[in-house]
C-alpha cells in the first residue's frame, strides 16, 4: 500500500472488554514497532517485529497485552480485559531494511488508533 | 530523568516569528529525529540526522554530537507550522534494529 494503514481509527471499549488493533505496514517492510501515545506525552515503545518474529516485547506495560504478526505483514495488537490507564493512542510503524541487509533508522508511522476505556 | 527532554513544552508566537525548539538526550545514539503531528494523531518525519546541519524548506535541523544536543529551527513562521513537534532518537535494540525513544513534545501555536 502506499502508507501505514491502521483500524480502526477510534475504538471505545467498556472497562473489562478484550480489544484488537490493526496494523497494514507498508508492503515488503521488514521492521514493525507498536508504540503507546498517552494524552499529552510522546509515545513509548510497546514491542518490535522483524518478518514475524517479535523480537523486542520489553514495553508491553502488562500480560494484558499481546502482539501477532503471524505472517509477517499484518499486525495486530491485543488488549485484554482493559483499564482505564490503556486508554490512548495506539501507533503502529513500519520500516525497511537497507541493501546491506541492516535495519534502516527510518520509520513510517500509521494515524494510530485511538482507544477509549469508559 | 527521561532520556530524551524537549523545551519549550508549549510555544506560542506570531505569524512570521523565527521558532527554536531545544532537545537534549542523555544516552548514545545512532540518528536524531524530528517529526511532527498534527491533531487526530498522525506523525510525519522532518528530519534524521546523525551529524550537522540539514534544511528542508523553512525548516532547519542542527545537532551537536558532543553537547547531545539538537535544535529545530522554523523561519518565517505560519499558522500552517502549528502542530506539536516531537524530537525522538534511535537507540538499538537487537540485530541492528532501532527503536524510537521519543521526548514529550512542544506544541507550536502560530497566530495570525
Amino acid at each position: 500500500g502506499a502508507g501505514v494503514s491502521q483500524s480502526p481509527r477510534y475504538k471505545v471499549a467498556k472497562r473489562g472488554q478484550d480489544v484488537a488493533l490493526r496494523c497494514d505496514p507498508i508492503s515488503g517492510h521488514v521492521s514493525l514497532f507498536w508504540y503507546q501515545q498517552a494524552l499529552g506525552q510522546g509515545p513509548e515503545f510497546l514491542t518490535y517485529f522483524q518478518n514475524e518474529a517479535q523480537l523486542d516485547k520489553s514495553g508491553l506495560p502488562s500480560d494484558r497485552f499481546f502482539a501477532e504478526r503471524p505472517e509477517g505483514s499484518v499486525s495486530t495488537l491485543k488488549i485484554q480485559r482493559t483499564q482505564q490507564e490503556d486508554s490512548a493512542v495506539y501507533l503502529c510503524a513500519s520500516s525497511a531494511f537497507l541493501a546491506g541487509g541492516t535495519p534502516s533508522n527510518e520509520q513510517f508511522f500509521g494515524p494510530g488508533t485511538r482507544l477509549t476505556v469508559l | 530523568k527521561n532520556e530524551v527532554e524537549q523545551s519549550p513544552q508549549n510555544l506560542t508566537a506570531q505569524e512570521g516569528e523565527f521558532i527554536t525548539i531545544n532537545c537534549s538526550y542523555s544516552v548514545g545514539i545512532s540518528a536524531l529525529h524530528w517529526l511532527q503531528q498534527h491533531p487526530g494523531g498522525g506523525i510525519v518525519s522532518l528530519f534524521m540526522l546523525s551529524s550537522g546541519k540539514k534544511k528542508h524548506g523553512r525548516l532547519i535541523a542542527t545537532i551537536n554530537i558532543q553537547e547531545k544536543h539538537s535544535s529545530l529551527h522554523i523561519t518565517a513562521s505560519h499558522p500552517r507550522d502549528s502542530a506539536v513537534y516531537i524530537c525522538a532518537v534511535s537507540l538499538s535494540i537487537i540485530q541492528g534494529a532501532q527503536k524510537l525513544v521519543f521526548g514529550q513534545g512542544t506544541r507550536l501555536t502560530i497566530n495570525p
